[in-house]
C-alpha cells in the first residue's frame, strides 16, 4: 500500500473556526490532490499540487486553500469553516499522471460542521 | 448530462455470479480508471486503461475508445467483492483533473 497518512481522521467542529487537514505521502510522488466525497456525488476534486508551492485550484475550491511546502505535505485548510463543507475528504498522490501509474488515496477525513 | 455515467447505480448477486458493472463517458480521454471503494471507506485502484483490456485475478476491466464505453467485470463473485466500484476518466485535453462516475454499489449476498 502507498505510504498516505491523513490526519486528523475524524473532526467535528463549530462554524466559523478555522480547520486544517494534513496529508502526508512517504513515496516521493510529484502530485497530490484534495477531494471531497458527498452522498450522490462522485469524489470532486478541490486542489491539486504539481509540485512543491504549486498548487491549482479544481472544481470546488471556493472556501478551501492549500499548501505544499515540502513534498511529502499537503494540507488542507478551511479559513472559516460552513456547514455545506461537512463532508469525508480523501488525499491522493500520483507519480506522474500521464504515465500508466494510478492515484493511491489516503484512508479519509470525515469532518463535520455543526 | 454527467460526462460519466455509471449503471447500474445499486446492483444486488448471489456469491458466484457473474458481475458486469458499465461506464459510458462523453468526452475523449487519454485513460479510464477503475476503483473501489469498500464500506470502511478507503479508496483502492483497481485497473488504469487506455485501450483493450486487463485483468487482475477474478476482476477483468475493459475499454472501447470509439464507443466510450468501459465494462468491468467480476467473476466468481464473493461477498467480499461487496464495495462500491468507481469509474474515472482523464479527459484527452485535461492536465490533472479526473471526471468522476457517482458508483455503483455492489453486494454480493452468500
Amino acid at each position: 500500500d502507498a505510504g498516505i497518512t491523513q490526519s486528523p481522521r475524524h473532526k467535528v467542529t463549530e462554524t466559523g473556526t478555522p480547520v486544517t487537514l494534513r496529508c502526508h505521502q512517504t513515496e516521493n510522488h510529484r502530485y497530490m490532490y484534495w477531494y471531497r466525497q458527498d452522498p450522490g456525488h462522485g469524489l470532486r476534486l478541490i486542489h491539486y499540487s504539481y509540485g512543491v508551492k504549486d498548487t491549482d485550484k479544481g472544481e470546488v475550491s471556493d472556501g478551501y486553500s492549500v499548501s505544499r511546502s515540502k513534498t511529502e505535505d499537503f494540507l488542507l485548510t478551511l479559513e472559516s469553516a460552513t456547514s455545506s463543507q461537512t463532508s469525508v475528504y480523501f488525499c491522493a498522490i500520483s507519480e506522474n499522471v500521464y504515465s500508466n501509474q494510478p492515484q493511491h488515496f489516503g484512508d479519509g477525513t470525515r469532518l463535520s460542521i455543526l | 448530462k454527467n460526462e460519466v455515467e455509471q449503471s447500474p447505480q445499486n446492483l444486488t448477486a448471489q456469491e458466484g455470479e457473474f458481475i458486469t458493472i458499465n461506464c459510458s463517458y462523453s468526452v475523449g480521454i487519454s485513460a479510464l480508471h477503475w476503483l473501489q471503494q469498500h464500506p470502511g471507506g478507503g479508496i483502492v485502484s483497481l485497473f488504469m486503461l487506455s485501450s483493450g483490456k486487463k485483468k487482475h485475478g477474478r476482476l477483468i476491466a475493459t475499454i472501447n475508445i470509439q464507443e466510450k464505453h468501459s465494462s468491468l467485470h467480476i467473476t466468481a463473485s464473493h461477498p467480499r467483492d461487496s464495495a462500491v466500484y468507481i469509474c474515472a476518466v482523464l479527459p484527452a485535453d485535461s492536465n490533472y483533473q479526473l471526471i468522476w462516475g457517482a458508483g455503483t454499489k455492489l453486494i454480493i449476498k452468500p
